[in-house]
């Protein structure tokens, strides 16, 4: 298993361009979620999916927006960048109220 | 509103002296509790989870924490660190269901040699 997966590594932006956090799970679990990693605040919830078809809302929501048409793959939409976005992404995964696992970051810089 | 608090940023000891990291949560009822370790440049992984039963729970690495209700809290400990035990650490909690995780802000641990 490559267990959870996220493409890239690293991404520099312009501030106003757009572009996909892609994020996959090979363990058939319900449960995905994204947080972002910022100095001194710990990882903060963006979004998360119980299920295909099935996203809400985490603490920091603005700015991003998530679909879940599989079960595998859970993208993070930033539709228009700003340097307040500049983060570590962390997509996790779990299978119900349990362990999550992480996949390794991507680290986002918009200038 | 919930809370986790992580108060101590930095800690700083020598290898092999016994280590304890606070954890402590405001919540209305007892949430379920983790601590995870995220050594430089990678992902999370979970040490260990509390919830319920056994108030004292043993996780990987010979870490283990103890769930103390009456002060909301959930304070991780080793009784003999080694260097590679250098990382920082995160306290996490979740309402039991909710599947809407609240993160400390971490421990990071440095060990001297």
């Amino acid at each position: 298993n490559a267990g959870v997966t996220q493409t890239p590594k690293f991404q520099v932006l312009k501030t106003g361009q757009s572009m996909t956090l892609q994020c996959a799970q090979d363990m058939n679990h319900e449960y995905m979620s994204w947080y972002r990693q910022d100095p001194g605040m710990g990882l903060r919830l963006i979004h998360y999916s119980v299920g295909a078809g099935i996203t809400d809302q985490g603490e920091v929501p603005n700015g991003y927006n998530v679909s879940r048409s599989t079960t595998e793959d859970f993208p993070l939409r930033l539709l228009s960048a700003a340097p307040s976005q500049t983060s570590v992404y962390f997509c996790a995964s779990s299978s119900g109220s349990d362990t999550q696992y992480f996949g390794p970051g991507t680290r986002l810089t918009v200038l | 509103a919930q809370s986790v608090t992580q108060p101590d940023i930095h800690i700083t000891v020598s290898e092999g002296a016994s280590l304890e990291l606070r954890c402590n949560y405001s919540y209305g009822a007892t949430p379920y509790l983790f601590w995870y370790v995220q050594s430089p440049g990678q992902g999370l992984q979970l040490l260990l989870k509390y919830f319920s039963g056994d108030t004292l729970v043993q996780g990987i690495k010979g870490f283990e924490a103890e769930f103390k209700r009456s002060q909301s809290s959930f304070n991780l400990r080793k009784p003999s660190v080694h260097w590679s035990d250098a990382a920082e650490y995160f306290c996490a909690v979740e309402h039991p269901g909710t599947y809407k995780y609240i993160f400390g802000t971490g421990t990071r641990l440095k060990v001297l040699a």
